[in-house]
């Protein structure tokens, strides 16, 4: 079957960097979405991998690798609105996306 | 600014009386997807339309219909709401560019409360 596992929640302090991890296991890879939620809103893009490797955008950046079937999104210099949900999305050979639950970030001051 | 546009935000319902949500897109995108959402839960596809042509999940219930009369529109339709389709509804819009990305756009939701 299809699966993306990536922890229920995690706590991290304002201004330090937190890591959120995400594997996962698809029949085929197409690249891997993360996503931000925030409570009761849409989920909003943040990222994509398709290749091995980092992406860096600003504050966030995403790693992939196809090998391990895993991916993180490494967030920097926390702030109080980073606390969201964050979810990892697979796509599968057939370009479907693949959901995780998603990890419920909480900062603290 | 080019978005995803679902109304209303909040729709009351009560059990087994028929609603419909929208929801309008600017993007000009093919592709517009139907997701229910629970608290805490993955996004699970209900269907999706590429352009014209509707797929439906697996294992989407009957109970679920979906609508979509051009491009920039797009219904779901629940015939007979159970307590259990008490959710987040989200449309989302992409346009797949081959092999390609093609992020999903999500609207803002629609939050349904069947009484």
């Amino acid at each position: 079957g299809q699966n993306i596992d990536q922890p229920t929640e995690m706590t991290a302090t304002e201004g330090a960097i937190v890591q959120i991890n995400c594997t996962y296991q698809t029949s085929g890879f197409n690249g891997l979405f993360w996503y931000q939620q925030h409570a009761g809103e849409a989920p909003t893009f943040l990222s994509y991998n398709v290749l091995d490797g980092l992406e860096e955008k600003g504050r966030f950046s995403s790693f992939l690798s196809r090998s391990k079937g895993y991916s993180y999104l490494l967030l920097k210099e926390l702030q109080m609105k980073d606390s969201a949900s964050y979810l990892c999305a697979a796509k599968d050979s057939n370009y479907q996306l693949i959901w995780g639950a998603g990890t419920k970030l909480i900062i603290k001051p | 600014d080019a978005m995803v546009i679902q109304n209303p935000r909040y729709q009351v319902t009560q059990f087994g009386k028929p609603v419909t949500l929208s929801c309008s897109q600017t993007l000009n995108h093919n592709v517009m997807y139907w997701y229910q959402q629970k608290s805490s839960q993955a996004p699970k596809l209900l269907f999706h339309y590429y352009d014209k042509d509707f797929n439906n999940e697996a294992d989407t219930p009957d109970n679920f219909q979906s609508r979509r009369p051009n491009t920039s529109f797009c219904f779901l339709d629940i015939r007979s709401p159970g307590l259990g389709d008490a959710a987040m509804y989200l449309c989302a819009t992409s346009r797949p560019q081959g092999i390609e990305t093609d992020t999903q756009y999500f609207g803002p939701g629609t939050r349904l409360t069947v009484l």
